[in-house]
Order: structure tokens, then sequence, then C-alpha cells
């Protein structure tokens, strides 16, 4: 059963750079016909959609994050990555990977990491 | 941005009682909707796409309807384990947006 587990810094300085990855058990990152995500949400708040990308690398992103965020597919340690730069805090929220089909039949979430903006 | 409305924001059922979950679109988004179970320290569960769609292994008494801007989901009996938080998603075309979510809470 496809298990996906968030990882990275629960604090992150404003200004500075978040670093998130999302481990895949029981499936391979490489499947071609897989899409790969993350939503975050903020406290109190639904979900936001942040990015998602393709296997063959295309990405797709939130209009109003797109130009602080990339993605990045690592097959060789079936890991997916985000990176969102500049923060403030209104990008403390959790943070979940996704694993989804087009159009999403099936949609895997992983459990969340929360990751807090503050000096 | 195409805002996703969901109502009411707590519903406040018996185990056994019909549930009718509301969702609003701002803009059209033919049947690009799925609706998701969320359970805290559980993953989410999808349970419903194209927005009448049940995802495998999802009980018939969860059924979803609706087209253009308004969608419903229905639990027909509520059972214990079906006391959670539920959101709407759409996705059309690349970009998604989701409910903030209905808490389905026990009387």
């Amino acid at each position: 059963q496809l298990q996906l587990q968030e990882s990275g810094p629960g604090l992150v300085k404003p200004s500075e750079t978040l670093s998130l990855t999302c481990t895949v058990a029981g499936g391979s990152i490489g499947v071609p016909k897989f899409f790969w995500g993350w939503i975050r949400q903020p406290p109190g708040k639904g979900p936001e959609w942040v990015g998602s990308m393709s296997n063959s690398g295309t990405t797709y992103y939130n209009p109003s994050l797109k130009n602080r965020v990339t993605l990045f597919l690592d097959t060789s340690k079936n890991q997916f990555s985000l990176k969102v730069n500049s923060v403030t805090a209104a990008d403390t929220a959790v943070y979940y990977c996704i694993q989804y089909l087009i159009p999403p039949s099936s949609v895997s979430w992983g459990l969340g990491t929360l990751v807090t903006v503050s000096s | 941005e195409n805002v996703l409305t969901q109502s009411p924001g707590t519903l406040s059922l018996s185990p056994g009682e019909r549930a009718t979950l509301s969702c609003r679109a701002s803009q059209s988004v033919n049947t690009y909707v799925a609706w998701y179970q969320h359970k805290p320290g559980q993953a989410h569960r999808l349970l419903i796409y194209g927005a009448s769609s049940r995802a495998t292994g999802i009980p018939d008494r969860f059924s979803g309807s609706g087209s253009g801007t308004d969608f419903t989901l229905t639990i027909s009996r509520l059972e214990p384990e079906d006391f959670a938080v539920y959101y709407c998603h759409q996705y059309v075309g690349s970009s998604w947006t989701f409910g903030q979510g209905t808490k389905v809470e026990i009387k």
C-alpha cells in the first residue's frame, strides 16, 4: 500500500527557504501515469494547492505562489521535494504531499507536516 | 481564482441520520469536483470524483451530485466512523482550489 511521508524543518525564519521532502513507500515515483503535488493548510483555513508535477517533469504552480516555488522529483531516492523561498508568516501551514491520477480517480495524501515561519 | 464555499460550517447529527453537505463554486467547474473526508491523525480519503463517481472502496451510503457551480455530498445514513471534516475540491485545468470544509459532528 502506498505511503507518503513528509519531512523537513518544523520552524523556518522569515525571508529564508522552506524545504520539504516527501518519501514514497510502497510504490515507485517513476511510474509515468502518476502526478505528484503539494497541498498546504494554514491554521483555521481550508486547504490550498501549492503545485504539482508530472513524471515527465511538467510543473504546475498556484499563481499566487508561482515565483517562489520549486518542485523536484528524485527517482533515485523515490522522493518528491518542495522549496518555497522568501517565506513569511503567511506560509505557516500543515504541508501535505499527494499522488494522483488525472482525472483524480485516485488521490493519496501523506499525513502532513507543520511548518511554522517565525523568528 | 475559483472560490469554493462550503455550507454549513458545522453539521450536528446523530448516527443513522442523513447528512447533506453543499459546495458552491464562484465560477462553473462542469463536473470537475472531488470530495474528501479527513479525520485527525489520518490521511485525507478521496470519496467522490467527477462530482458523482465513488472512489474505489467507498461505501454506497456516500453519494455526490451537481454540475456547474452547485454540488452536494450526501451521506444517506451516518455511521459512527463518518464523523469527520469534509472538503470539496475543484480541479478545472491545472489550477485547483478547495473549500474551507464542513465538520460533521455527533449531536
